[in-house]
């Protein structure tokens, strides 16, 4: 069963754009969470999607925003980027209805870096 | 608000020694707990997770954890460390019972884990 795959792997960009980061769960899941990963603050929560409802939001301006798409594939746009908002992002999906006892399963992430 | 804490940043080890990794944790009702390790430039993989019955629990890679209620901790360990075991290392947590903002994992800061040839 393939993994969760994440595209692109790398990004640069430079601050003022926006940029948008896919996800596609591991098939027959349809729970997706976002995570931004940075030296300074670890993991940190960005958003929850099941069956394309955002559950659970983490606390993250507006300029981050996500969606779900019926086949359970997942999009994070980060509008007028900022130096700060260089980190790797990752994605994880789940079985059932997300919560629980169900472990996540992540991809290896986006590197974002901005200019 | 539920929380993990990893108190050690590096944990340094030789290798063929039995390793430790620390984690307490701090929920409402009854945690289901979690350990994952990243390795350079991938995601986080899933090694093994506590949801209730036996205190030792077993995982991938030869690793286990040992979940004990009154101390509210959930140390990972290994018999005898490998150099490949060395990566970064995340204990995790939610709730029983959770809803809102207690669904999502929350997770510790993290701790290196090196193993000495």
């Amino acid at each position: 069963k393939a993994g969760v795959t994440q595209t692109p792997r790398y990004l640069i960009k430079t601050r003022g754009q926006q940029v948008t980061l896919s996800c596609s769960p591991i098939s027959g899941h349809r729970s997706v969470s976002w995570y931004q990963q940075t030296p300074g603050q670890g993991l940190q929560f960005l958003f929850e999607y099941f069956s394309e409802t955002q559950r659970n939001k983490g606390n993250f301006p507006g300029r981050f925003s996500g969606r779900q798409f019926s086949n359970s594939r997942s999009e994070m746009n980060v509008s007028t980027l900022e130096l700060g908002d260089s980190a790797l992002y990752l994605c994880a999906s789940s079985q059932g209805t997300g919560g629980g006892n169900q472990p996540q399963h992540f991809g290896d992430g986006t590197r974002l870096s901005i200019l | 608000a539920q929380s993990v804490a990893q108190p050690e940043d590096q944990v340094n080890v030789a290798e063929g020694n039995p390793l430790t990794v620390k984690c307490t944790y701090s929920v409402s009702g009854n945690p289901y707990l979690f350990w994952y390790v990243q390795y350079p430039n991938r995601g986080l993989q899933f090694l093994l997770k506590y949801i209730t019955g036996d205190n030792l629990v077993k995982g991938s890679y030869g690793f286990e954890a040992e979940f004990n209620k009154s101390q509210t901790s959930f140390h990972l360990k290994k018999p005898s460390a490998l150099v490949s075991d060395s990566a970064l290392y995340f204990c995790a947590v939610r709730g029983e019972i959770s809803s809102g903002s207690a669904r999502q994992l929350t997770f510790g800061s993290g701790t290196q884990l090196t193993v000495l040839p």
